[in-house]
């Protein structure tokens, strides 16, 4: 049972343009969410949480929406650069107690065109 | 401030083997928890621990085991390796543990299994 769920395997955007990520979530407990980018062969580099009492956290060009009635969040990148051409992964957790964990997306492959 | 380093980077072992991986977490950072990632599962948890007590454990076999030092160092072992094993192990480190603690990942071992 897949908690957390990238519809989409793959985004291809043009330099100068907005690439928005999709993400949902069935698990109601998730109040925690993080996005990671990962280049082949690195580790996933953190790029931007969000708590469920927020439903927008911006930091330079990444912007992340949370709708928690529709348990769907998206990051949106403005203006997408080709540097930004990585794996995204979403993840999410649930707040309280020792049970920690991050669950994962299998994440979307973007590629952003010069 | 060092990030998280993970030793080996790269190494290849036989079936049957065992293996050991070694992390060493982001300094002042207590809680370590280690992830695997294969091109089919995605990025899968294995084990978390926080001041030396396993804290949380996902869905691998007893031959995937794991500890944390005093440092917060960690090892994880991995024993009479399958050809399934072959994948990415990542280990990653946050100040605290529980939601809101942002996870930050080392580069990662790859594992291959011959």
């Amino acid at each position: 049972d897949q908690q957390v769920k990238q519809n989409s395997p793959s985004l291809s955007v043009q330099e100068g343009r907005i690439s928005i990520l999709n993400c949902d979530y069935t698990n109601s407990m998730f109040d925690y969410f993080l996005w990671y980018k990962k280049y082949p062969a690195e580790g996933p580099t953190f790029l931007i949480s969000i708590s469920s009492i927020k439903d927008k956290n911006e930091d330079g060009r990444f912007t992340v929406f949370l709708n928690k009635s529709a348990k769907h969040l998206s990051l949106h990148i403005v203006p997408s650069q080709p540097g930004d051409s990585a794996v995204y992964f979403c993840a999410a957790s649930a707040r309280g107690g020792s049970n920690y964990k991050l669950t994962f997306g299998k994440g979307t492959l973007l590629t952003v065109n010069p | 401030k060092a990030g998280v380093t993970q030793t080996p980077r790269y190494l290849i072992k036989t079936r049957g083997q065992q293996v050991t991986l070694s992390c060493s977490p982001i300094s002042g950072h207590r809680s370590v928890s280690w992830y695997q990632q294969t091109p089919g599962q995605g990025l899968q948890f294995l084990f978390e621990y926080f001041s030396e007590t396993q804290r949380n454990k996902g869905n691998f076999p007893g031959r995937f085991s794991g500890r944390q030092f005093s440092n917060s160092r960690s090892e994880m072992n991995v024993s009479t390796l399958e050809l399934g094993d072959s994948a990415l192990y990542l280990c990653a480190s946050s100040q605290g543990q529980g939601a809101g603690n942002t996870i930050y990942f080392g580069e990662g071992s790859w594992l291959t299994v011959v």
